[in-house]
């Protein structure tokens, strides 16, 4: 069974700082890899998706990385604001078996950026 | 420009009561899901659906029924609801890669 974690759990960090957020996951033969952002009292929406062929994405000021075969990805976020505080989640999608799409998602970093 | 909507927001329940949770997509998706958040767990799958009259249990289905009534909707019942059932579910849908989530029904049981 995959297996999402997402490191650290939480990070507290001022305006105007560069971060990493990691997530590791068990099972390298993945479909895709996702991350998501969930603000509180909110649903999830999706920033970047990896796919298993392709080793980064970039939007606007996040980035995020694939190495698929250490089973490991990042999101960078570039000078950091403090609308960027929300929960960040890694969900990977499986490559093999049917699973009809299903994903399996890392607990979260929970960042809050201060001004 | 609603995409995916569920209802209600909120409920309290009673052990041993019953509610079905609802959910609407209005993409014209053909993949359904409904998952579960609790603290320090993450997000789990409760079941999906692939298509119209179809549904698969996914990794936490004890406890719960659902049903693809048509394309835009599907609904998730609690027949007896027990406090471990106590959560956020979160409804989601899916076109070809990017799943959509709708903004959650948070649900305690007492």
């Amino acid at each position: 069974k995959q297996e999402v974690t997402q490191i650290p759990a939480a990070l507290s960090v001022p305006e105007g700082e560069n971060l990493v957020l990691n997530c590791s996951f068990t099972d390298s033969a993945i479909y895709n890899l996702q991350w998501f952002r969930q603000d509180p009292g909110k649903g999830l929406t999706s920033l970047l998706l990896i796919q298993s062929s392709q080793r980064e994405q970039t939007s606007g000021r996040l980035n995020a990385s694939l190495d698929k075969s250490s089973g490991r990805s990042t999101l960078y976020i570039a000078a950091s604001q403090p609308g960027d505080s929300a929960t960040y989640l890694c969900a990977v999608r499986p490559g093999r078996g049917s699973t009809l799409g299903r994903l399996y998602f890392g607990r979260g970093t929970q960042l809050t950026v201060w001004p | 420009n609603a995409g995916v909507t569920q209802t209600p927001k909120f409920q309290v329940l009673k052990t041993g009561q019953s509610m079905t949770l609802q959910c609407a997509q209005d993409m014209n998706h053909n993949s359904m899901y409904w998952y579960r958040q609790d603290p320090g767990m993450g997000l789990r799958l409760i079941y999906y659906s692939a298509s119209e009259g179809t549904t698969d249990k996914g990794e936490v289905p004890n406890g719960y029924n659902v049903s693809r009534l048509n394309k835009r909707e599907f609904s998730l019942r609690l027949e007896s609801a027990a406090p471990s059932q106590t959560s956020v579910y979160f409804c989601a849908s899916r076109a070809s890669v990017t799943l959509h989530f709708g903004n959650g029904t948070r649900l305690t049981v007492t």
